[in-house]
C-alpha cells in the first residue's frame, strides 16, 4: 500500500499570509504512461463533508479559488494557500489516486490566528 | 445539482449487520464509479471500498475485505454497503463520493455507532 506522509498536522497562521502543506507518497505517484501525478488535495470545513480542491497534482477543481495551488511530481508534494482567509479554517487531506487502496494522508489542521 | 444522500446508519452491537444506501441524484449514476469512505470521530478520511460504473470491478480496503461487500442498483441510482461482522473500530461518520479514482462528490454521511 502506498502510505502518504503529510506535514504539518496543524498550523496557525494570520488572515493574508501563505501556507504551505506537505504530502510525501512512499512511492512514486508519476504515471509513465501520461506523465501524470495522481494527488489530490481536499478541504474539510468543520461539520462539513470533505471537498475537493486539487488532482492530478496541480489540476484546481472547478470553482475553487485560485489562491489553492498544488504542486510536485513523483512523491513530493505541496499544497500552498496564498492570502489565507477566515473561511479557509479547516482540515486538509491529500489523496494518491495512483492505485488501489486509495490512502489518504493524516491530515493538516489549518487554524487563523 | 449533484446529490448524495446517505442512510441506514445507527447503533449496531458488535458482530451484527447493518446495509448502508446513498440515494443519488443529479446526474447520470450509471455513468459513475462510486465510493465509500469512511471517518472515525475525531479522525482522518479512510477509504474503504470503490465499484466501477458497471460493477464490472470491485476493490476494498484490507481492514474491510471479506465483512463488507459494495454493490449497486444503476435503475434505482443507489449505491449500497452491506457491513457484516461489524467491530467497535468500524464506527465512524460514513461517506458515499462520486468519482473513479479521486472523489469530486460527497455525502453528508451517516454515522454507524458499533457498541453493546
Amino acid at each position: 500500500d502506498i502510505v502518504m506522509t503529510q506535514s504539518p498536522s496543524s498550523l496557525a497562521v494570520s488572515a493574508g499570509e501563505t501556507v504551505t502543506i506537505n504530502c510525501k507518497s512512499s512511492q512514486s505517484l508519476l504515471s509513465s504512461g501520461n506523465q501524470k501525478n495522481y494527488l489530490a488535495w481536499y478541504q474539510q470545513k468543520p461539520g462539513q463533508s470533505p471537498k475537493l480542491l486539487i488532482y492530478l497534482a496541480s489540476t484546481r477543481e472547478s470553482g475553487v479559488p485560485d489562491r489553492f495551488i498544488g504542486s510536485g511530481s513523483g512523491t513530493d508534494f505541496t499544497l500552498t494557500i496564498s492570502s489565507v482567509q477566515a473561511e479557509d479554517l479547516a482540515d486538509y487531506y491529500c489523496q494518491q489516486h495512483y492505485s488501489y487502496p486509495f490512502t489518504f494522508g493524516s491530515g493538516t489542521k489549518l487554524e487563523i490566528k | 445539482e449533484v446529490q448524495l444522500v446517505e442512510s441506514g446508519g445507527g447503533l449496531v452491537q458488535p458482530g451484527r449487520s447493518l446495509k448502508l444506501s446513498c440515494l443519488a441524484s443529479g446526474f447520470t449514476f450509471s455513468n459513475y464509479g462510486m465510493n465509500w469512505i469512511r471517518q472515525a470521530p475525531g479522525k482522518g478520511l479512510e477509504w474503504v471500498a470503490s465499484i466501477s460504473s458497471s460493477s464490472s470491478y470491485i476493490y476494498y480496503a484490507d481492514t474491510v475485505k471479506g465483512r463488507f461487500t459494495i454493490s449497486r442498483d444503476n435503475a434505482k441510482n443507489t449505491l449500497y454497503l452491506q457491513m457484516t461482522s461489524l467491530r467497535s473500530e468500524d464506527t465512524a461518520l460514513y461517506y458515499c463520493a462520486r468519482g473513479a479514482t479521486k472523489f469530486a462528490y460527497w455525502g453528508q454521511g451517516t454515522l454507524v455507532t458499533v457498541s453493546s
